[in-house]
């Protein structure tokens, strides 16, 4: 696609439930990194990805939290038993190969709220 | 644990004016750094880029990158309204092929 493309662009959940979060990166990128960013707050490293593979998972702040990516495109992040320290944006970026010395494309984000 | 510091600001400048931005760096063997602005409830987008110590310009925008003293900075010349957003520095000291992000700088141009 023309761009990084997330959704759902909001989400509202409770407490305790299970989400979702999609992200479509721009073709023939084979990086994609997701951040979240509290209110307020810097970008915070969650997870890497070079085609299916993750290289480092290390930002992913609990075992409630996991991705995947299939077909060396989509991914989702998926956050178990959703705690409201959970609220954030999520944010899902891409570049054409893996290497810091290639900066990312954003995706518009998806804003998650527990309530 | 890799750092990128910069001042949260807010920096008022009046428009036209040089706005100045900075930002450093505590992990030495970083190679490349980035500057992003983003708008109030919007996503990150890259305007600058550097690798080598000097400067780097484009249109209204240069870019320092002094590796010697870990320090970073952007300049924006002849500053509009439209500037006004946040700035973040980003370096390569994250995990694996991470960026590390700095909390970002809150620039306002002043009509």
């Amino acid at each position: 696609g023309a761009g990084v493309s997330q959704s759902p662009s909001n989400k509202v959940t409770e407490k305790g439930k299970d989400v979702e979060l999609r992200c479509d990166p721009i073709s023939g990128h084979t990086a994609l990194y997701w951040y979240r960013q509290s209110l307020g707050q810097g970008l915070e490293f969650l997870i890497y990805f070079q085609g299916n593979s993750a290289p480092d998972k290390s930002g992913l702040p609990s075992d409630r939290f996991s991705a995947e990516r299939t077909g060396g495109s989509v991914s989702t992040l998926t956050i178990q038993r959703t705690q409201q320290e959970d609220s954030a944006v999520y944010l899902c970026a891409s570049s054409w190969r893996g290497g810091s010395n290639y900066g990312y494309t954003f995706g518009s984000g998806t804003r998650l709220t527990v309530v | 644990q890799k750092e990128v510091e910069q001042n949260s600001g807010p920096l008022s400048v009046p428009e036209g004016a040089i706005a100045s931005l900075n930002c450093t760096y505590s992990d030495r063997g970083s190679q490349s750094f980035f500057w992003y602005r983003q708008y109030s409830g919007k996503s990150p987008e890259l305007i600058m880029s550097i690798y080598s110590n000097g400067d780097k310009e484009d249109g209204r925008f240069t870019a320092q990158l002094n590796k010697a003293s870990q320090y970073v900075s952007l300049l924006i010349r002849d500053s509009q309204p439209s500037d006004s957003a946040t700035y973040l520095c980003a370096d390569t000291g994250g995990g694996a092929d991470g960026l590390t992000f700095g909390k970002g700088t809150h620039l306002i141009i002043q009509p």
